[in-house]
């Protein structure tokens, strides 16, 4: 089937806009994560789902950085106020369950201007 | 936290000769140990993976060892082709925080 599908592939932003990163992860997949990585860095961990609950949203940068999986499928990262350091790959990967392979997306690649 | 080392950062190999990349973790409850692959504007992809409960897993040119008491795990390739030619990462998961720590990557560059 189908990996995990993240929308937009590239996105240019002005500082201080909002915007709103999609994953679509493998079907059937219960946990998701989103990771961010910088130019010549490894992937950071940003946040956790199981389900639709956050269970670990411990690598959010701050406040700005928000993330919702409403229905246990697709989820969106939001960034408020955008801020030139905000300029990454933001990487969506999904699992079947906790502790089984994780498989990642293409990414989304933000660049605030 | 888990903290996830990786050496050399870059390194350059001969087309048919091995490459061989090293990483150690810092938490000793880490238990899964994969390998990714990423190709420019390209996401991670998953190479190779070990349990704790192995010391050795091998797919045709690529191999992966653990050492759980000196925390190592190192990725083998061998007969290196230009195709191999990208940017490596290793990573080390808890069971108990369900997070993938990542290594800092190797650029590998298989010269033809």
């Amino acid at each position: 089937g189908a990996g995990v599908s993240q929308t937009p592939s590239n996105k240019v932003t002005e500082k201080g806009k909002y915007v709103e990163l999609r994953c679509d992860p493998i079907s059937g997949h219960t946990a998701l994560y989103w990771y961010r990585q910088s130019l010549g860095q490894g992937p950071e961990f940003l946040i956790y789902f199981q389900g639709t609950g956050a269970a670990d949203d411990s690598g959010l940068p701050n406040d700005r950085f928000f993330a919702v999986r409403p229905e246990g499928s697709v989820s969106t990262l939001k960034i408020q106020r955008t801020e030139r350091g905000d300029s990454a790959v933001y990487l969506c990967a999904s699992s079947p369950w906790p502790g089984n392979t994780i498989y990642f997306g293409e990414g989304s690649w933000l660049t605030v201007v | 936290g888990e903290n996830v080392e990786q050496h050399p950062s870059t390194l350059s190999v001969q087309e048919g000769d091995s490459a061989v990349i090293k990483c150690t973790y810092s938490d000793s409850a880490s238990n899964y140990f994969p390998w990714y692959k990423q190709e420019l504007g390209k996401g991670p992809q998953l190479i190779i993976d070990i349990r704790s409960n192995v010391g050795e897993k091998k797919d045709q040119r690529i191999a992966v060892t653990l050492n759980k008491t000196a925390k190592h795990f190192s990725l083998h390739i061998t007969e290196t082709q230009p195709e191999d030619s990208a940017v490596y990462f290793c990573a080390a998961f808890m069971d108990s925080s369900y997070k993938l720590i990542f290594g800092s990557g190797t650029r590998l560059l298989v010269r033809p």
